[in-house]
C-alpha cells in the first residue's frame, strides 16, 4: 500500500515567517502534486513535479521533488494570511492518473 | 466555464436508508474520481472511471458502496443501508486525460453526508 506522510500536520505562524512542509513515502511515484484547499472548497492544484531533484517556484512558494522521487517539500517565504489553508501532497501514477493523497498540513498565518 | 458540480451539497439521512450522490464532471473530461474526505484530512481514494469503465474500485470500503458512470459523463455513487460511520464529505474530481505526468484533477464542492 502506498502511503504519503506529511509533516507537520498543523502549523500556526506569524505573517512574514518562513515555513517548510514535508511529504515522505517509502514508495516511488511518477509525479508529485501539491494542492491547496480553502474551507468549504475542493483542493486546487498548485504544481506538479516529475523529475527527481526538480525544483519549481511559484511566487513565494518553492517546491522540490526528492532525487529518488519518494519525497517532496514545499517552502513558503514570508508567509501571508492569504496563504492560510490545507496543503496536500499527492503521489501520482502516470499510467492510471490515480492520486494518493497525504493527510494534509493545516497552515494558519496570523496577521 | 463550468467546473465540477455535485448534488446534493448536503444530505441528511437515517441509518439504513440508501443514498445516491451525483457528480457532473467538466465537459469533455474523460476520467472521474470519487474520494471521501474527513475534516482537515486529505482525500481518501474510493474509485475511478475512464470514460464509462470503472478502472479501480479498491478504495470502496465494503459492498454497500457502488458507483457507475453509464454514459461516460455523469457519475453516481450509491451507498446502501447507510451507517453512521458513512458520514463524511464525498468529493468528486475529473481530469482531461486518463494518465500522464501532468494530469490535473479538478475537484467539485463535495456532498456532506450525515447519517443519523
Amino acid at each position: 500500500t502506498q502511503l504519503l506522510e506529511q509533516s507537520p500536520q498543523f502549523l500556526s505562524i506569524q505573517e512574514g515567517e518562513n515555513l517548510t512542509v514535508y511529504c515522505n513515502s517509502s514508495s516511488v511515484f511518477s509525479s508529485l502534486q501539491w494542492y491547496r484547499q480553502e474551507p468549504g472548497e475542493g483542493p486546487v492544484l498548485l504544481v506538479t513535479v516529475v523529475t527527481g531533484g526538480e525544483v519549481k517556484k511559484l511566487k513565494r512558494l518553492t517546491f522540490q521533488f526528492g532525487d529518488a522521487r519518494k519525497d517532496s517539500s514545499l517552502h513558503i517565504t514570508a508567509a501571508q494570511p492569504g496563504d492560510t489553508g490545507l496543503y496536500l501532497c499527492a503521489g501520482g501514477d502516470s499510467n492510471t492518473g490515480k492520486l494518493i493523497f497525504g493527510q494534509g498540513t493545516t497552515l494558519q498565518v496570523k496577521p | 466555464g463550468a467546473g465540477v458540480s455535485q448534488s446534493p451539497r448536503y444530505k441528511v439521512t437515517k441509518r439504513g436508508q440508501d443514498v445516491a450522490l451525483r457528480c457532473d464532471p467538466i465537459s469533455g473530461h474523460v476520467s472521474l474520481y470519487w474520494y471521501r474526505q474527513a475534516l482537515g484530512q486529505g482525500p481518501e481514494f474510493l474509485t475511478y472511471f475512464n470514460y464509462e469503465a470503472q478502472q479501480d474500485k479498491s478504495g470502496l470500503p465494503n459492498d454497500r458502496f457502488s458507483a457507475e458512470r453509464p454514459e461516460g459523463s455523469i457519475s453516481t455513487l450509491t451507498i446502501q443501508r447507510t451507517e453512521q460511520r458513512d458520514s463524511a464529505m464525498y468529493r468528486c474530481a475529473s481530469s482531461p486525460r486518463t494518465g500522464g505526468h501532468y494530469n490535473e484533477q479538478f475537484f467539485g464542492p463535495g456532498t456532506r453526508l450525515t447519517v443519523l
